[in-house]
Order: structure tokens, then C-alpha cells, then sequence
């Protein structure tokens, strides 16, 4: 089954400054790749996927990820932080074709400093 | 509704007690997911259903754990003689098609805010 590695449990940047949020998979094919935000007592929110094409994503709020299938990569970008960006993160892989379930990484938790 | 909708928002039961969580899925979506969330990690996934049938119920941890989804939309995730290790977040999502299938599927998932679930 695939499987997802976020090394980094927790991260803090300053208001503005730029941010990478690390995501590794394991996956004998192709896969399907999301990153999800979850803000505290909210639910998970898409905020972008990859699943063929053009492998630099852009998503909501600013986000973009992109997708190294030497590196088994799909880490999440942003140039500018907002203090409305602290959050959990989590990076998820989906199959194709086989198993429909979707394995979600650890996550990383955002704090951002004034 | 416009969203999934999960109730209980939360739940507080006694060890050993049977518990029930419902799952409200967007309408029209034919695949629906159950995760469990525990502090500090990720959702792992416990069962997915596509239409009335689980297709993959290997996340589920036991014999504890059952899912249903007799008419294909709602559905209930049924825990047997609760323990404490079973606290956690109960997150409900569904999908349109599924994340797997064929390239034109493209596998988002719409989740619900979660049952929490405190086992005493």
C-alpha cells in the first residue's frame, strides 16, 4: 500500500517570509497526490492535488506544490507567509486504479510569528 | 446538505459501552471513507465504501470496529465494547467517484469536521 512521510512535525516561520513543507511517498505507480490544511476545530480542507500533467500545482490561498517523481516529492510552497496560514498540513497519496483508500502523512504544524 | 455533516460532535462514553457515529455525505457522492484522527497525528484510514458495499474495510483495527451503508448514502460506524484506546477524532469523508478508478477521477475528498470520541 502507498504511504507518506512528513519529517518535519513542526515548523515556525516569521509573517511574510517563505515557506516549504516537506512530503515523501512510497508508491509503485503513479500516484495521486493532495496536501490538506486543517485550522483548529475546522474540518480538512483541499488545498491542491496532482495527479497528471504540468508537475508545479498551484492552489488555494497562494500554495503551490510540486511533484518529483525521482525524488519521490510532493512538497508544499508558499513565497509569503500570513499569520492566517497556521495550521496542521497534511500531505496524502491516492492509488490508481487499485485500492481506493487514501494514506495521509503525520502533518506538519505551521506556527507563524508576527 | 452543502457539506458532510457527522454526528455526534462529540461523544463521551464508559469503557466497555457500544457507540454509534453517523455519517452524512454530500449528495450524489458515491464513495464515502471513514478515518480515525488520534492527537498529534495524521487521519488513518479505517474502511472505504463505494455505493452500499465496503471495498476496503483493511484499515478497520478489529472485530470492534463495523461500518454500514445500507442505502448507499448515510452510514454508521459502529464501536463494540469501547475501550480507552479508541479516543480519538472519527473523521467521515466522501467523493465523487472515488480516488482510484480511472484518470478522469479526480479523487478529492470533502470532509466532515469529525465525531470526537472520548472513551473514560
Amino acid at each position: 500500500a502507498q504511504s507518506v512521510t512528513q519529517p518535519d512535525i513542526h515548523i515556525t516561520v516569521s509573517e511574510g517570509a517563505s515557506l516549504e513543507l516537506r512530503c515523501n511517498y512510497s508508491y509503485g505507480a503513479t500516484p495521486y497526490l493532495f496536501w490538506y490544511v486543517q485550522s483548529p476545530g475546522q474540518g480538512l480542507q483541499l488545498l491542491l492535488k496532482y495527479f497528471s500533467g504540468d508537475t508545479l500545482v498551484q492552489g488555494i490561498k497562494g500554495f503551490e506544490a510540486e511533484f518529483k517523481r525521482s525524488q519521490s516529492s510532493f512538497n508544499l510552497r508558499k513565497p509569503s507567509v500570513h499569520w492566517s496560514d497556521a495550521a496542521e498540513y497534511f500531505c496524502a497519496v491516492g492509488a490508481w486504479g487499485g485500492n481506493n483508500d487514501m494514506r495521509f502523512g503525520a502533518g506538519t504544524r505551521l506556527t507563524v510569528k508576527p | 446538505g452543502a457539506g458532510v455533516s457527522q454526528t455526534p460532535s462529540n461523544k463521551v462514553t464508559e469503557k466497555g459501552k457500544y457507540v454509534e457515529l453517523r455519517c452524512d455525505p454530500i449528495s450524489g457522492h458515491t464513495a464515502l471513507y471513514w478515518y480515525r484522527q488520534s492527537l498529534g497525528q495524521g487521519p488513518e484510514f479505517l474502511i472505504y465504501f463505494q455505493g452500499t458495499g465496503a471495498a476496503d474495510d483493511s484499515g478497520l483495527p478489529n472485530d470492534r470496529f463495523f461500518a454500514v451503508r445500507p442505502e448507499g448514502s448515510v452510514s454508521t460506524l459502529k464501536i463494540q465494547r469501547t475501550e480507552r484506546g479508541d479516543s480519538a477524532v472519527y473523521l467521515c469523508a466522501s467523493s465523487l467517484t472515488g480516488t482510484g478508478g480511472t484518470r478522469v477521477n479526480t479523487g478529492e475528498l470533502f470532509f466532515g469536521e469529525g465525531s470526537r470520541l472520548t472513551v473514560l
